[in-house]
């Protein structure tokens, strides 16, 4: 069963931040949020976690809602080389990581 | 970040014969170490948990006796894929498990293309 959803495809302007939407009504309190990337034919990229907090790292920021039903990923400058498929996961410390089909975002010049 | 090496990134080989994928965490030490397998145009899809020392747990629908996974060290993992068909023609991926304290992270293998020919 998915434990979240995002949209299908989402296009951005290069140099136009970047907000990847995700929703995980179901999740659990002791789990995270992570997101991944994967360019095409190479394996999934690291980007950000949380838990409640919003957090910010040298690739991307994440907002999670109050609730935590929901949580953005925002990239503030995208580059051409964003263009992949950004996966959204909800995971606790026991759990493996496992993939939905994730949002492919398309950076046009 | 952390790095997993994965060897070789592409391998083409003949129906009914073995193939055997090696996964490494280079900066550090992974206990848990993950294999998934990739169709083109679909997402990942996590095929069996590799614990170090011991037997791994294989997901739903996976043969165990045809994906032998082997996880003899805290850095390396294998996957070997016996008498391979053309169905099994897919992307591995791997992944290790970075215990920090508090969160999990898992770090990503470059991938290894099997063709089956």
């Amino acid at each position: 069963d998915a434990k979240t959803t995002q949209p299908t495809s989402m296009d951005c302007a290069e140099g136009r931040a970047a907000n990847l939407p995700c929703n995980h009504s179901t999740i659990s309190g002791n789990e995270y949020v992570y997101w991944y990337r994967q360019i095409h034919s190479q394996g999934p990229q690291y980007i950000i976690h949380g838990l409640k907090n919003n957090e910010t790292n040298e690739m991307a920021s994440l907002i999670i809602t109050e609730d935590r039903k929901s949580s953005t990923l925002i990239l503030p400058h995208a580059t051409l080389r964003d263009t992949a498929v950004y996966y959204c996961i909800v995971s606790n410390n026991n759990n493996d990581m496992r993939f939905g089909a994730g949002t492919r975002l398309t950076v046009k010049p | 970040g952390a790095v997993v090496s994965q060897h070789p990134s592409w391998v083409i080989c003949k129906s009914g014969t073995s193939v055997k994928i090696e996964c490494r965490s280079l900066d550090f030490q992974a206990t848990t170490m993950f294999w998934y397998r990739q169709f083109p145009k679909q997402s990942l899809m996590l095929m069996a948990t590799s614990n170090e020392g011991s037997k791994a747990t294989y997901e739903q629908g996976v043969e165990k006796d045809k994906f032998l996974i082997n996880h003899a060290s805290l850095t390396l993992s294998t996957l070997t894929v016996t008498s391979a068909h053309p169905e099994d023609s897919s992307f591995y991926i791997c992944s290790a498990r970075v215990p920090r304290t508090g969160t999990y992270e898992q770090y990503f293998g470059p991938g290894t293309r099997l063709t089956v020919t």
